[in-house]
C-alpha cells in the first residue's frame, strides 16, 4: 500500500487561476513529518514546507497555503494566482518516526502545467 | 546561501562499469541520504548515512551499491557493475538533524547506461 498517495497526475490550468493539488498520506506513527517538494524542469528538488503531527495550523507563503487534516489525513497544497513560473513536478513526502533520519516517502508527484 | 552539489551532473558509462557519484553536502550536517529517480517516476530512497555509517537502506540498495564519505566533505555512492536499469538521476541530500529537519537536495546526477 501506498504511503504517500498523489491522486492528480496531471493538472493544466491558465494562469491567474488558482489549484490544489492533493496529498494524502497513512502512517501508523503518532509522530510524523510531511513535506512539499517542488521539481521545475531543469529537475532539482526544492524544498517547499515541512510540518510536524502536531501542529495542525494551516501555513501561508505568498501564493502558496497549505492545509493540514489530520482527521483526512491529507495534507494539500494550493496555489493562488498560478503563474507560468509554477509550472514543475509536485512531490508530497512523508517522514515517520521522532528518532533518527528517517527517509522521506515520495508520493508519484503532481505534474502541473500552467499555461499563459 | 549553502547548498549541496553534485558531480557529475550526467554520467555516461557502459554495462558492468563501475561508477562512482560525488556530493559535497551542506558543511554544519549530519546526516547523508542518496535517493534516485527513474525517469518519469517518483523519487526512491536508497540510504541514509550518519557518523559515518549506514543508517538505513532501501531494498534497491544491494550489494551493487555503497556508500562513502572519505573526507570532511565528500559523500559518495557506488555502483560497483552497473546494470540497464540503473539508469536514472541520482539525487544527494543532506539534513541538519533529525527528527524531520527537511532534507536539502543537490541538483542530481543523471546516470545513463548503455
Amino acid at each position: 500500500a501506498q504511503k504517500v498517495t498523489q491522486a492528480q497526475t496531471e493538472i493544466s490550468v491558465v494562469e491567474k487561476e488558482d489549484v490544489t493539488l492533493d496529498c494524502v498520506y497513512e502512517t501508523r506513527d503518532t509522530t510524523y513529518y510531511l513535506f512539499w517538494y517542488k521539481q521545475p524542469p531543469s529537475g532539482e528538488l526544492v524544498f517547499l514546507i515541512r510540518r510536524n503531527s502536531f501542529d495542525e495550523q494551516n501555513e501561508i507563503s505568498g501564493r502558496y497555503s497549505w492545509n493540514f487534516q489530520k482527521s483526512t489525513s491529507s495534507f494539500n497544497f494550493t496555489i493562488t494566482a498560478s503563474q507560468v513560473v509554477d509550472s514543475a513536478v509536485y512531490f508530497c513526502a512523508l517522514s515517520e518516526g521522532d528518532s533518527g533520519n528517517t527517509p522521506l516517502v515520495f508520493g508519484k508527484g503532481t505534474r502541473l502545467s500552467v499555461i499563459a | 546561501e549553502p547548498e549541496v552539489t553534485q558531480t557529475p551532473s550526467h554520467q555516461v558509462t557502459q554495462m558492468g562499469q563501475e561508477v562512482i557519484l560525488r556530493c559535497v553536502p551542506i558543511s554544519n550536517h549530519l546526516y547523508f541520504y542518496w535517493y534516485r529517480q527513474i525517469l518519469g517516476q517518483k523519487v526512491e530512497f536508497l540510504v541514509s548515512f550518519y557518523n559515518n555509517e549506514i543508517s538505513e537502506k532501501s531494498e534497491i540498495f544491494d550489494d551493487q551499491f555503497s556508500v562513502e564519505r572519505p573526507d570532511g566533505s565528500n559523500f559518495t555512492l557506488k555502483i560497483r557493475s552497473t546494470k540497464l536499469e540503473d539508469s536514472a538521476m541520482y539525487f544527494c541530500a543532506s539534513s541538519e538533524w533529525d527528527r524531520g529537519y527537511e532534507q536539502y537536495f543537490g541538483p542530481g546526477t543523471r546516470l545513463t547506461v548503455t
